[in-house]
């Protein structure tokens, strides 16, 4: 069975970094592309940032472009969102998600239980 | 950008009914398509896929249909766990763009 199980959220003054960590299980995780997305309060879903299997490849959205960093460790089969320069339009649910290919041009499910990330002063 | 435009923002129904939800791509997407449901507090959960393609373990009462920038996505016969907001999105290129979700309210 599929288990992704995400952590590492909590409140971050403006301007802070935080760092989300997604662990996998139940397939191999090295032959997979996963996935961020993330949900405001009372609002819909965003997509965020993506990663292909290998790690090679990234992608972001224009909202985190050059603050956010996703990286995986395909030996402890374990995605991770670096989060810097974070501001109070960041805050939301964060969910991690996995591929259904090594590409990540395809579709995501099942996605995490999710962290919650709050950033105020 | 893709631009996912989903229609509509909420309904309501009854159990039994049929419902149908649209979202419409701002480009050709060659039915990159997915569609998920969320209910409060919980993760999103996959539908369908390449537009039309059920899930393993998704109800078949669930259909999805469409090509090119218009998509639909069909519940027949609504059951009282299928009250839900639903969202599709394209994964053609990145980013991958959502809709804003259709919220289906029981009448």
């Amino acid at each position: 069975e599929v288990q992704l199980l995400d952590s590492g959220g909590g409140l971050v003054q403006p301007g802070g970094s935080l760092r989300l960590s997604c662990a996998a299980s139940g397939f191999t995780f090295t032959n997979y592309a996963m996935s961020w997305v993330r949900q405001a309060p009372g609002k819909g879903l965003e997509w965020v940032s993506g990663i292909s299997g290998s790690g090679g490849s990234t992608y972001y959205a224009d909202s985190v472009k050059g603050r956010f960093t996703i990286s995986r460790d395909n030996s402890e089969n374990t995605l991770f969102l670096q989060m810097n320069s974070l501001t109070a339009e960041d805050t939301a649910l964060y969910y991690c998600g996995k591929g259904s290919y090594y590409e990540i041009n395809a579709w995501f499910g099942p996605w995490g239980q999710g962290t919650l990330v709050t950033v105020s002063s | 950008d893709i631009q996912m435009t989903q229609s509509p923002s909420s309904l309501s129904a009854s159990v039994g009914d049929s419902v149908t939800i649209t979202c419409r791509a701002s480009q050709g997407i060659s039915n990159s398509l997915a569609w998920y449901q969320q209910k409060p507090g919980k993760a999103p959960n996959l539908l369908l896929y390449a537009a039309s393609r059920l899930e393993s373990g998704v109800p078949s009462r669930f259909s999805g249909s469409g090509s090119g920038t218009y998509y639909t996505l069909t519940i027949s016969s609504l059951q009282p766990e299928d009250f839900a907001t639903y969202y599709c999105q394209q994964y053609y290129s990145t980013p991958h763009t959502f809709g804003a979700g259709t919220k289906v309210e029981i009448k």
